[in-house]
């Protein structure tokens, strides 16, 4: 099945620990991205990758990193999580955009 | 930054009424545009789209509605089922990379 997979699904952390949220697509997609999703807010893009070892910068790429060694793999790395950052994640492959079920993360 | 804008946060129709959802947006240059139904819990899922060099697309009781003059697009879905009831919104591709979205339209359909 095709399908955007991302975990862990929830996540609560603690301010300054940081964490990666990885997710995998298979259906072959040179195109990935990744977005968070904030009431009121709707989607924004973080940062998204044309291809293996090319990313770029989205519309709110502070306090986040990514990379792209693998075709399949995109993941989201939080060096330093604020609470600020609390928000849902989607990860997002192809043209249209497929998504993940998201990653709901809470940093107290 | 890019601007989407959906005219009403939330939609309230008749199972079996059709259901139109707005949605402005501000950049002259964005090429491609999708519509997304979003359920609770769950990622976004594509429902259409529609490239900047066409005016009108339809899929299965979808229909899409594109006018580059005012800026604006509209999804239309015929014969509305419970089923349909979800937070739909729009995004803009710019520049063949980057996407913007708006907030979403909150539908609810009344059996």
């Amino acid at each position: 099945e095709a399908q955007v997979t991302q975990n862990p699904r929830y996540l609560i952390t603690v301010t300054g620990k940081k964490l990666t949220v990885t997710c995998s697509q298979n259906m072959n997609h040179e195109y990935m991205s990744w977005y968070r999703q904030d009431p009121g807010l709707g989607l924004r893009q973080i940062y998204y990758s044309m291809n293996v070892e090319v990313t770029d910068k989205g519309d709110v790429p502070e306090g986040y990193k990514v990379s792209r060694k693998e075709k399949r793999n995109f993941p989201l790395i939080l060096e330093s999580p604020s609470p600020n950052q609390t928000s849902l994640y989607f990860c997002a492959s192809g043209f249209p955009l497929h998504f993940g079920n998201g990653t709901r993360l809470t940093v107290t | 930054g890019e601007s989407v804008g959906l005219h009403l946060p939330t939609l309230s129709v008749q199972e079996g009424d059709n259901s139109i959802i707005n949605c402005a947006y501000s950049n002259s240059a964005s090429d491609y545009f999708i519509w997304y139904k979003q359920e609770s819990g769950k990622g976004p899922q594509f429902i259409i789209d529609i490239r900047s060099n066409m005016d009108k697309r339809q899929g299965q009781r979808v229909t899409v509605l594109l006018n580059k003059t005012v800026k604006h697009l509209s999804l239309q879905i015929a014969a509305t089922q419970p089923g349909d009831s979800a937070v739909y919104f729009c995004a803009e591709m710019v520049r063949g990379n980057q996407f913007y979205f708006g907030t979403g339209t909150s539908l609810t359909v009344i059996p």
